[in-house]
């Protein structure tokens, strides 16, 4: 059964950082590549990141870039997303999900960027 | 490219025939997918590559489309569809829809 079990929720200041994990189970995650997908509050689904199947290759959405930071350890099956310089806005629950169509998403963080 | 989901909200019975569209700015060269969010949940898996029915998913689900416009139908509609429906296109860029809600009549 494939599973992503996201970590790291919290309530954080703005301009600080946080590094949200990803563990993966159930199938080879040295396979695919992996993306976070973000939700704000009683919002739509927002896409920020992708990372390769080799950490190849990396792309973000510009709300993000140049300050979050995606990456993987294949030898842990673990995706992580470094999010830096946080703004209110950032405040979302954050979704871990497999492919590139998603078709398998984890349960979800919330990150609440608040003074 | 910008995706463009109507409507956004939509009253229907069950049993009905339900049809959501998905409008892009560009061609998307069927690189649509489709979920289903329901309320505190994480989005599920649909529809892939326009017209691909993920495992699992009921036959009443459908998907099509091409160039620019895309569908997502259910011919039946069951308690259990109500939540809110996105489309995603992964041909330049990865972009999501605004969503559409569907709400019992």
């Amino acid at each position: 059964e494939v599973q992503l079990v996201e970590s790291g929720e919290g309530l954080v200041q703005p301009g600080s950082s946080m590094k949200l994990s990803c563990v993966a189970s159930g199938f080879t995650f040295s396979n695919y590549g992996m993306n976070w997908i973000r939700q704000a509050p009683k919002k739509g689904l927002e896409w920020i990141a992708l990372i390769y199947y080799d950490s190849s290759s990396k792309y973000y959405a510009d709300s993000v870039k140049g300050r979050f930071t995606i990456s993987r350890d294949n030898s842990k099956n673990t995706l992580y997303l470094e999010m830096n310089s946080l703004r209110s806005e950032d405040t979302a629950m954050y979704y871990c999900a497999k492919g590139w169509f998603f078709d398998y998403w984890g349960q979800g963080v919330m990150v609440t960027v608040s003074s | 490219i910008q995706l463009t989901q109507s409507p956004s909200l939509l009253s229907a019975s069950v049993g009905d025939r339900v049809t959501l569209s998905c409008k892009g700015s560009q061609n998307i060269n069927n690189y649509l997918a489709w979920y289903q969010q329901k309320l505190g949940e994480a989005p599920k898996l649909l529809i892939y590559k326009t017209d691909s029915l993920q495992t699992g998913i009921p036959s009443r689900f459908s998907g099509s489309g091409s160039g620019t416009d895309y569908t997502l139908t259910i011919s039946s509609l069951h308690s259990e569809d109500l939540a809110t429906y996105y489309c995603y296109q992964y041909n330049n860029g990865y972009t999501f829809g605004a969503g559409t809600k569907l709400e019992l009549k």
